[in-house]
This record gives C-alpha cells, sequence and structure tokens, in this order.
C-alpha cells in the first residue's frame, strides 16, 4: 500500500529561481497538507486542502509561496523567487477528512520530505 | 501558531528506562491528540492517539496519560530501548477540521 509519495527528495537551487514540490496523497485521502519544518521553528502548517479546496492558507509566509491542487492524486507548492531563508525540509501529509457518523480526527499521514537547499 | 507546548527539547534515557514527555495546549477546543515519531530522513508517523474522554490510552510500551482539567498530556515510553531514538511531536486537532497544531518536538536519545 503506497504511503504519500514526494518529489523530489532532495532539492540544491540558487535564490531567485522557482521551485516546485510536488506530492501524491494517500489514495482515497481527501484532505492535504503542506508543512515545513526547520531546527528554529519546528513543524509549520502552510497550507491545506479538503477535496481539492485550499481551506486555510494563513500559514503561508508570503505571496512568493502558492500551492495547488489540481485532482485529488496530485498537489503542488511552489516558492517563486526562492530565497535562502525558505531553505527546510518540506512535508507533504493527507487523511480522511472527517464525515458526519464516521470516526472524527483522522491521522495524518506523511511523506518522507523534501530537503529543499537555497543557495 | 505555537498553540502546543512540549518539553522537554531533548532527553537521554538509559535502555530500560523511562522516557516521559509532557505537551500542554490551550485551546479548551481540541479534541484529538496524537503523538507523532520521527526518524532522520523520514516523515512524522503516527505512534498513538487520544480523546479527552479517556484519561488514559496504553499500545504496548507507550502510554499516552490526559489531564483535561489542566490541560496537559504526556507520552510515556516503558522500559526505553535504543530503537526508540527519535523525534517526538504531541499535537493537537480540533473538531472536523483537520488543521493540527504540532509542538515543537523532543528528541530522545535512549543510550544502550
Amino acid at each position: 500500500d503506497a504511503g504519500v509519495i514526494q518529489s523530489p527528495r532532495h532539492e540544491v537551487t540558487e535564490m531567485g529561481q522557482e521551485v516546485t514540490l510536488r506530492c501524491k496523497p494517500i489514495s482515497g485521502h481527501n484532505s492535504l497538507f503542506w508543512y515545513r519544518q526547520t531546527m528554529m521553528r519546528g513543524l509549520e502548517l502552510l497550507i491545506y486542502f479538503n477535496n481539492n479546496v485550499p481551506i486555510d492558507d494563513s500559514g503561508m509566509p508570503e505571496d512568493r509561496f502558492s500551492a495547488k491542487m489540481p485532482n485529488a492524486s496530485f498537489s503542488t507548492l511552489k516558492i517563486q523567487p526562492s530565497e535562502p531563508r525558505d531553505s527546510a525540509v518540506y512535508f507533504c501529509a493527507s487523511s480522511l477528512e472527517f464525515r458526519l457518523g464516521g470516526p472524527s480526527n483522522q491521522p495524518q499521514h506523511f511523506g518522507d520530505g523534501t530537503r529543499l537547499s537555497i543557495l | 501558531q505555537q498553540q502546543v507546548k512540549q518539553s522537554p527539547q531533548s532527553l537521554i534515557v538509559q535502555k530500560g528506562g523511562i522516557s516521559i514527555i509532557n505537551c500542554a495546549y490551550e485551546n479548551t477546543a481540541f479534541d484529538y491528540f496524537p503523538w507523532y515519531q520521527q526518524f532522520p530522513g523520514k516523515g512524522p508517523a503516527l505512534l498513538i492517539a487520544i480523546r479527552p474522554d479517556v484519561s488514559e490510552k496504553k499500545e504496548g510500551r507507550f502510554t499516552i496519560s490526559f489531564n483535561k482539567s489542566a490541560k496537559q498530556f504526556s507520552l510515556h515510553i516503558m522500559d526505553s530501548q535504543p530503537g526508540d531514538s527519535a523525534t517526538y511531536f504531541c499535537a493537537a486537532s480540533r473538531g472536523n477540521n483537520n488543521d493540527m497544531r504540532f509542538g515543537a518536538g523532543t528528541r530522545l536519545t535512549v543510550k544502550p
């Protein structure tokens, strides 16, 4: 059973370049989350989607960051232009959305992350 | 965004000892409290979770203790093993909202 798949695993690029991170959620999951992890700030929620619709993007640091989910099996996080302070590990996670009559608060399943280094 | 406070930042325990990690939350609307385990180079993985209608949940060597009135919960790892060395995150979310808030993490080292 495939888990959350992220690509690339590592990305090194120069400041000012566009960076695109990709995520394939677990089949059947309809909530998708993007997180950023750094030593200083820990694990931060950037944005999450329910049924391909962005629900809360209040964690997106600034307009240089954008995320899309064109369909249930694919999402991207884009940084343009990138800056050295964007260097971090970016995680994608997916879960089943709460449904009336079902168990609430489904656990989130994480991918192995993309380690991004901006020089 | 820090709504869940976790301590200690790091913890060193001898093999066979008990590891205890504590978390406190602010939002009384939170009703789901999972713990995640993360190994280097990997994403966090769900370890154990509790809802506020119970005060304790045990799965093998891992136990969550929950104190609703104090808004605190903790993870106890009994008979700690070197393979338990990892970073542990507590988290909290509410209702039918999948938005989850994570603690800052605790790096656990179990010495053989």
